[in-house]
């Protein structure tokens, strides 16, 4: 079975505040995906990945970076966090190559900013 | 503009019954399908998927179908079931898309009644 491990279920930060949120997964898989949800929006794809340190944005890229220095490793970084940060954040990682394989999800971090 | 709608937030069936969720798209060159039921406090996980070169995909008690001229597809689950409480989002990937890229539905929050 795939996993897509993200590092933290819960994370209170402060605006203004450099946030780091991790994943990984353990099928070494190329492609790799940052969402947010929130309610009646659905999924938002932030940025995704489709190799090592290559990196495109998707629709919601603002105030948001990431970094994918190894395969497994996918990173979220908030700059300086704003209250319209709050949100729940979701990973997600797929072989390439395959091109009707389905996306698998971490169970998600709930990030509230104060 | 939302590519990929789903018109009703929420649904409540009892159980035994059939539910049907309804997705509309707007994007012709959308080829390829999915399914996604999210429980709270987990990520979403890959429920069915269709390509545009089928109208329906069964999987035991879920089968989705694909009406293209319509640019609509339903997810019917059959007998629905207490456990079947979730929401279910609806995903599309374009041909061009060798990413494995998705855009997401809102979700239609089901609730299935004992």
């Amino acid at each position: 079975d795939v996993k897509v491990t993200q590092s933290s279920r819960y994370l209170v930060k402060r605006t203004g505040e450099k946030v780091f949120l991790e994943c990984v997964q353990d099928m070494d898989h190329e492609n790799m995906f940052w969402y947010r949800q929130d309610p009646g929006l659905g999924l938002r794809l932030i940025y995704f990945s489709y190799d090592v340190k290559m990196k495109e944005k998707g629709d919601i890229p603002e105030g948001y970076s990431v970094s994918r220095e190894k395969k497994e490793r996918f990173s979220l970084i908030l700059e300086s966090a704003s209250t319209n940060q709050t949100s729940m954040y979701l990973c997600a990682s797929r072989p390439a190559g395959e091109r009707n394989q389905p996306q698998h999800f971490g169970d998600g971090t709930r990030l509230s900013i104060l | 503009d939302q590519q990929v709608k789903q018109n009703s937030p929420s649904l409540s069936v009892q159980e035994g019954r059939i539910s049907i969720l309804n997705c509309d798209y707007t994007n012709s060159m959308f080829d390829y399908f999915l399914w996604y039921k999210k429980y709270p406090a987990e990520g979403p996980t890959f429920l069915i998927s269709i390509s545009s070169i089928k109208d329906k995909n069964e999987d035991g008690r879920f089968t989705v179908f694909l009406n293209k001229s319509a640019k609509h597809l339903s997810l019917h689950i059959v007998p629905s079931q207490p456990g079947d409480s979730a929401v279910y989002f609806c995903a599309a990937n374009a041909h061009s898309s060798n990413t494995g890229k998705l855009i997401f539905g809102q979700g239609t929050t089901l609730q299935v009644k004992p």
